[in-house]
């Protein structure tokens, strides 16, 4: 098994919203991701947990705020969001955070932003 | 700096055969991976493969890697309607916890 779950599928949320996203998996993975990924580009890397722990955050808006609960859990909590911000949201999971561990990726999160 | 080049469009008949090409600039010891996108879908990995390996063969999939010219290239046998998609070639530093670096993606289109 190598899914990684993605809840909602749809979001739709005001400029003062808060809402949160939700990534699961089960294939004891202890590094987990967040991408962003606009209309015809490529991913961009957000934030990298590792053993729960933060590891890279690549200059990501305070607005955007990620959280490790346990090692099968990972979200990302938003408030004051852009029209801008409007993406489809990735979230993956690897063995570890290491090149040669595979990372699987969920079906994603399209998120507009009004 | 780590740069993944590829050419944005392919269109190709069902039955023929699809290569798509991707290139790289980073000469360091490297993981290198195709990832597929449906429209609307996460990315499904298809194949990866070291830098230190020459060809690596999946069924219908075979990644050649030419390490002189930092190009590596997706051989799609019998090209079926179901593999139109948008196809990312990534590359990972074997070292450390590096991120992914994706190409711009090439979307290949198939005519029946």
């Amino acid at each position: 098994d190598t899914e990684v779950t993605q809840t909602p599928k749809h979001l739709v949320m005001g400029m003062t919203n808060k809402k949160s996203l939700k990534c699961e998996q089960h294939m004891g993975h202890r590094a987990m991701y967040w991408y962003k990924q606009k209309a015809k580009k490529p991913p961009e890397l957000m934030f990298v947990y590792s053993y729960e722990k933060l590891s890279i955050n690549e200059s990501v808006p305070s607005r955007f705020s990620p959280e490790c609960p346990n090692s099968s859990l990972l979200n990302l909590h938003l408030h004051a969001l852009q029209p801008e911000d409007s993406a489809l949201y990735l979230c993956a999971s690897s063995q570890a955070a290491v090149a040669k561990n595979i990372q699987y990726f969920g079906a994603g999160t399209r998120l507009s932003v009004l | 700096g780590e740069d993944v080049e590829q050419s944005l469009f392919l269109s190709v008949r069902e039955g023929d055969s699809s290569v798509i090409n991707c290139t790289y600039t980073d000469s360091s010891s490297t993981y290198l991976y195709w990832y597929k996108q449906e429209p609307g879908a996460g990315l499904q990995l298809l194949t990866y493969i070291f830098s230190n390996m020459d060809m690596k063969q999946d069924q219908r999939l075979t990644v050649l890697l030419n390490k002189k010219d930092k190009h590596l290239s997706l051989r799609i046998a019998d090209t079926q309607t179901g593999d139109s998609a948008i196809y990312f070639c990534a590359e990972r530093l074997n070292s450390g916890n590096t991120p992914l670096v994706f190409g711009k993606g090439t979307r290949l289109s198939v005519i029946a």
